[in-house]
């Protein structure tokens, strides 16, 4: 999980392998964002998870949201090589203008 | 082409100097931000702006100073500077501002450096 005080999370997978990564929040928020960030790039939103719904899907990857244990998970079924980069979740929970909120994020790198 | 410039990419100065970082989207959008990136810390809001005027400022120190001359523009003039500003300052921007707007669209980032 990504959030607090935790590290930076890293994973380590094969080519072809899933993998999820996990996000815990903490207090009511209306979206949670799903970003990746390449080396050395600006974090780029990859999908977006809205409090009304519990899944959501886009190519390989699918989330989900809990809100009741305020929690989301990115999944990326039979992953590649370029699917290696930082992943981070965020949240709009501390309301603000557009004010989003990023967790530490995780490293995941796969291998061939 | 990247629709979110950001220059320098880097720079490296001096303690006590001051630095302006440019941002200039041309994505058509009416909100922009600014957030910082360091090792110590994960991504932070900064700055948001809405048509040109300031909507939320999280940042303590008066040092920073968003300044935004066109619609498409944010720079951010950073005074005084210490090694602790040493991050990297991501501009951002989105359709339309105010909470839970959908997506972000960052710039590649400057990255600086304060010895």
């Amino acid at each position: 999980s990504q959030w607090g005080e935790e590290n930076l999370q890293a994973l380590s997978i094969q080519e072809g392998e899933d993998v999820t990564m996990n996000c815990s929040y903490k207090t009511y928020t209306t979206v949670v964002h799903w970003y990746r960030q390449d080396s050395g790039r600006g974090p780029a939103l990859i999908i977006l998870i809205r409090s009304n719904e519990r899944e959501k899907r886009s190519g390989r990857l699918r989330a989900t949201l809990d809100t009741s244990s305020q929690s989301s998970s990115l999944s990326i079924t039979a992953a590649q090589c370029e699917d290696t980069a930082v992943y981070f979740c965020a949240t709009d929970w501390d309301s603000g203008y557009n004010k989003l909120t990023f967790g530490k994020g995780t490293v995941l790198l796969v291998s061939p | 082409d990247p629709k979110i410039i950001q220059k320098p990419k880097y720079l490296v100065a001096v303690t006590g100097s001051e630095k302006i970082l440019i941002c200039e989207q041309y994505l058509g959008h009416n909100a922009m931000y600014w957030y910082r990136q360091s090792a110590k810390k994960p991504l932070e809001f900064m700055f948001s702006y809405s048509y040109q005027k300031l909507m939320d400022n999280q940042t303590a120190s008066s040092r920073f100073q968003p300044q935004s001359s066109k619609k498409n523009h944010l720079d951010l003039q950073i005074t005084a500077l210490k090694p602790d500003d040493s991050a990297t300052y991501f501009c951002a921007s989105s359709r339309t501002g105010g909470r839970n707007t959908g997506q972000l669209y960052f710039g590649e980032g400057s990255k600086l450096t304060v010895l």
